[in-house]
């Protein structure tokens, strides 16, 4: 079983509609959560991060994290083509320095 | 804030040389820095972790003489691709996280390294 997974997609979506991008951990002992962005050819970039349950809000962008189920989504609202991308789960286990556990992504296609 | 930056952005060298790649926080002091490889159409692979004034710690499988880092300042590390070789070819990130929690990490705009 991988640390993180996140289902690969692509996740197709229509323009205006909401987006939701799951991702589970196995570690229970994990502590922070994040999401990032990267376009073809880009490096990643740091879109929402979130340490407690519930849920996190920052413009069209909703974090989830259920730390008893072990699983944080991301959903974007109002989905528009420049939102397509890979989305990638990282997670912090808090005792190895800082390093991120990442999943292989999910490839968003936001059709106009 | 938070602004990492990578020198240089693609670089094209012959089998058998070295190939320096910087990154520097441009606005905050990173503790920790991190070196990631990513293939085509695959995620990041972490290679190493850099804690200024240390030695690196490398992930299992990566050759810590052949990808030399160093992390001489609070605002910059250095990744050497020593002796590189095609199947090196790849876009090298890097990350850099202030030093206190909440463990974000912020990236660089990469390095495509090709080499032929």
């Amino acid at each position: 079983q991988k640390e993180v997974e996140q289902n690969s997609g692509p996740l197709s979506v229509p323009e205006g509609a909401i987006a939701s991008l799951n991702c589970t951990y196995s570690d229970r002992v994990s502590q922070s959560f994040f999401w990032y962005r990267q376009y073809s050819g880009k490096s990643p970039e740091l879109i929402m991060s979130i340490y407690s349950n519930g849920d996190k809000e920052d413009g069209r962008f909703t974090a989830q994290l259920n730390k008893a189920s072990q699983y944080v989504s991301l959903l974007i609202r109002d989905s528009q083509p420049s939102d397509s991308a890979t989305y990638l789960c990282a997670v912090n286990k808090g005792n190895q320095g800082g390093k991120l556990i990442f999943g292989q992504g999910t490839e968003l296609s936001v059709k106009p | 804030g938070a602004v990492v930056s990578q020198h240089p952005s693609w670089v094209i060298c012959k089998s058998g040389t070295s190939v320096k790649i910087e990154c520097r926080s441009l606005d905050f002091q990173a503790t920790t820095m991190f070196w990631y490889r990513q293939f085509p159409k695959q995620s990041l692979m972490l290679m190493a972790t850099s804690n200024e004034g240390s030695k690196a710690t490398y992930e299992q499988g990566v050759e810590k003489d052949k990808f030399l880092i160093n992390h001489a300042s609070l605002t910059l590390s250095t990744l050497t691709v020593t002796s590189a070789h095609p199947e090196d070819s790849s876009f090298y990130i890097c990350s850099a996280r202030p030093g206190t929690v909440p463990y974000e990490q912020y990236f660089g705009p990469g390095t495509r390294l090709t080499v032929t």
